[in-house]
């Protein structure tokens, strides 16, 4: 069975510092990891997402996640937050296969708070 | 513009009433899922559907019931069952192939009164 950890529930930094969101996921086959952000009584966007090939994936508003197979991780980073980038962020985990019966599992998400 | 559509954006229910959730997509896709969402604990599965007339449960369906009568529609009834239902409900929805990314409404949030 897969699993998604995110380890800190919530992150409060200051604005244009550098911020680190750490995933951990548990699974025995390969997998398709995903990071989504959420705005205040919003949907989840999509931010990025990993599926093969380069381990440095970039995304939108600047993130970029690194996937790590060895250390079973996919963290989020972003060198310079904004006031805007206050939000919840969750990482997900989809796979295997090729059919859509695979499930998207949740982290139970963190919040990411900026400091002026 | 193709997306998810949810609503009520607020949906308020009495003690002991059915209720029932819209979500339509016009993305063409296959597989649909209803998420519920309590702070601190993610998103947690309800039911999902790969195609029309066929859906499965997820990990906490007691309470709920969906069909799946067309493609571009998902409804979730939250019966009198479902013992605590104030929640942010979340449709969402994808292509059939398992690296697809989701595409999620702007969600529902339900309240007993």
């Amino acid at each position: 069975a897969q699993s998604v950890t995110q380890l800190d529930s919530q992150v409060p930094v200051f604005e244009e510092a550098p911020v680190e969101l750490r995933c951990n996921y548990s699974s025995s086959v390969s997998v398709y990891l995903f990071w989504y952000v959420q705005y205040p009584n919003q949907g989840l966007q999509l931010l990025l997402k990993y599926l093969s090939g380069s381990t440095l994936v970039k995304g939108i508003n600047g993130f970029e996640a690194e996937f790590n197979k060895s250390q079973t991780s996919f963290h989020l980073r972003k060198p310079s937050v904004h006031i805007s980038d206050t939000a919840e962020y969750f990482c997900a985990v989809s796979g295997p296969g090729y059919s859509s019966a695979s499930k998207i599992i949740f982290g139970s998400g963190t919040r990411l708070s900026i400091r002026p | 513009d193709g997306g998810i559509t949810q609503s009520p954006k607020y949906l308020f229910r009495k003690e002991g009433q059915n209720v029932t959730l819209s979500c339509e997509q016009n993305l063409n896709h296959d597989a649909m899922y209803w998420y519920r969402q309590d702070p601190g604990q993610g998103l947690r599965l309800i039911y999902y559907s790969q195609i029309v007339n066929d859906f499965q449960k997820g990990d906490i369906a007691e309470g709920y019931s969906v069909s799946r009568e067309k493609k571009e529609s998902f409804p979730l009834t939250v019966t009198s069952a479902q013992k605590n239902p104030t929640a942010f409900y979340l449709c969402a929805s994808r292509l059939d192939r398992a690296y697809t990314e989701a595409f999620f409404g702007q969600g529902t949030r339900l309240t007993v009164v």
